[in-house]
């Protein structure tokens, strides 16, 4: 019973256009929400986060929208470059360091030069 | 300057051996974690520590038992490896909000 989806397992997208990576969610008691990268024979590295009472969270190119009534998030990646070429795993969890992360399965993301 | 590390990076064993993997961090972290991502990619927790103590322990068998000598160690040893143990691990720890912070992971063979 996948708590975290993230249906889509890869994306490709032109250099200097947008990146949308989306994910869902099932259960409600989740109160916090991340996105990590992580690129061939490495640890995901942090992103980005949102808390659910928030719905927009912005920094620099990366941006994660949250819409709890649809139990649904995205991040966006405007402009996208070669670089941000990785694996990205959306993750949620109850908040506070002692709760559990649940991770998404990932999205394969390809930027085109 | 790692922030957290895993050592080794590459475990190949047999069948039946006891093997760890140990992980650092110097970022001060009272919490830290082992995760392991199976070759579906899914990445599972499987242990939380905070402070040397204890928090989360999920359906794992009891031939993983995870040991913190101090609040910046968490190492896992893994007694009589069987092959569906081959796995990557992943340490990670947080600074006590729900950010994770990770190591580099240990790709473990079991032949």
């Amino acid at each position: 019973d996948q708590q975290v989806k993230q249906n889509s397992p890869s994306l490709s997208v032109q250099e200097g256009r947008i990146s949308i990576l989306n994910c869902d969610y099932t259960n409600s008691m989740f109160d916090y929400f991340l996105w990590y990268k992580k690129y061939p024979a490495e640890g995901p590295t942090f992103l980005i986060s949102i808390s659910s009472i928030k719905d927009k969270n912005e920094d620099g190119r990366f941006t994660v929208f949250l819409n709890k009534s649809a139990k649904h998030l995205s991040l966006h990646i405007v402009p996208s470059q070669p670089g941000d070429s990785a694996v990205y795993f959306c993750a949620a969890g109850p908040g506070g360091s002692q709760g559990n992360l649940i991770f998404g399965k990932g999205t394969k993301l390809s930027v085109k030069p | 300057d790692t922030a957290v590390s895993q050592t080794p990076k590459y475990l190949v064993t047999q069948m039946g051996n006891d093997k760890s993997i140990k992980c650092e961090q110097n970022l001060g972290h009272d919490t830290m974690y082992w995760y392991k991502q199976d070759s579906k990619k899914f990445l599972k927790i499987m242990f939380s520590y905070n402070n040397k103590e204890l928090i989360i322990n999920e359906t794992v068998p009891n031939r993983f038992s995870p040991k913190s000598p101090d609040k910046a160690h968490l190492n896992l040893h893994i007694n009589s490896l069987e092959l569906g143990d081959s796995a990557v691990y992943f340490c990670a720890s947080s600074p006590g909000d729900p950010t994770q912070y990770f190591g580099p992971g240990t790709r473990l063979t079991v032949l």
